[in-house]
């Protein structure tokens, strides 16, 4: 994998469901994996950076696991609720530079 | 709050026009950066400073260029401005958090090249 690529594109689910998002990022020369989400019409916010093969964060309902070896995190928000309805960002670090490289995005709706 | 403002928020500019983005920091970051949204193709970074004066590209720099003579100014030029370069700019800091780097963003400013 040379991009970082995040799917699906885009999900509707009903409030109440959980939910689950994937970030695939090349794996070689891996510094750090940031998650963020973008409301409409704001800018990004951060969620979390995980940087070691098996790290797990939870901030709330939302929750994300990260493993360095193949290249992939998941992100799962537990009982979606309206407020949860955004783009959520992936963005690869790599090198141990300040340059990240992003996913274009996993929009997601919950339906109330 | 990152204390990260961005002018000007909205610009209508013609083709052919040089154009200048600022980006305001009021906390002293060494790391600063420029980045384009557009639809299907998420954030991609244009240029990027580690200190002043001192500055590099990103993936998509052709048609921009930037300077940085304080800490606390990051500007982003486009010397002739066309049409593909209608976006919204977002500039970015990084600082630590959460036991590494992140990055905070400013509100955007919305760039229409007519």
């Amino acid at each position: 994998i040379l991009n970082v690529e995040q799917s699906p594109q885009s999900l509707h689910v009903q409030e109440g469901d959980s939910t689950n998002f994937t970030c695939s990022f090349p794996s070689s020369n891996f510094y750090a994996l940031h998650w963020y989400r973008w409301e409409t019409a704001k800018s990004p916010e951060a969620l979390f950076v995980m940087t070691l093969n098996g790290d797990e964060k939870k901030k709330g309902r939302i929750s994300a696991t990260l493993n360095t070896k193949e290249g992939y995190s998941y992100l799962y928000i537990k009982g979606s609720q309206p407020e949860d309805s955004a783009t959520y960002l992936c963005a690869s670090q790599s090198g141990g530079y300040q340059k990240v490289t992003f996913g274009t995005g996993t929009k997601l709706q919950v339906i109330p | 709050d990152a204390g990260i403002t961005q002018s000007p928020r909205h610009k209508v500019t013609e083709t052919g026009t040089p154009v200048t983005l600022r980006c305001h920091q009021t906390e002293n970051h060494r790391y600063m950066y420029w980045y384009r949204q557009d639809p299907g193709h998420g954030l991609r970074l244009i240029h990027y400073s580690y200190g002043v004066k001192d500055t590099d590209k990103g993936e998509v720099s052709d048609g921009y260029s930037v300077s940085r003579s304080k800490t606390e100014d990051f500007l982003l030029t486009l010397e002739s401005a066309t049409s593909s370069q209608t976006s919204v700019y977002f500039c970015a800091i990084s600082r630590p958090g959460q036991g590494q780097e992140t990055q905070y963003f400013g509100p955007g400013t919305r760039l229409l090249v007519l």
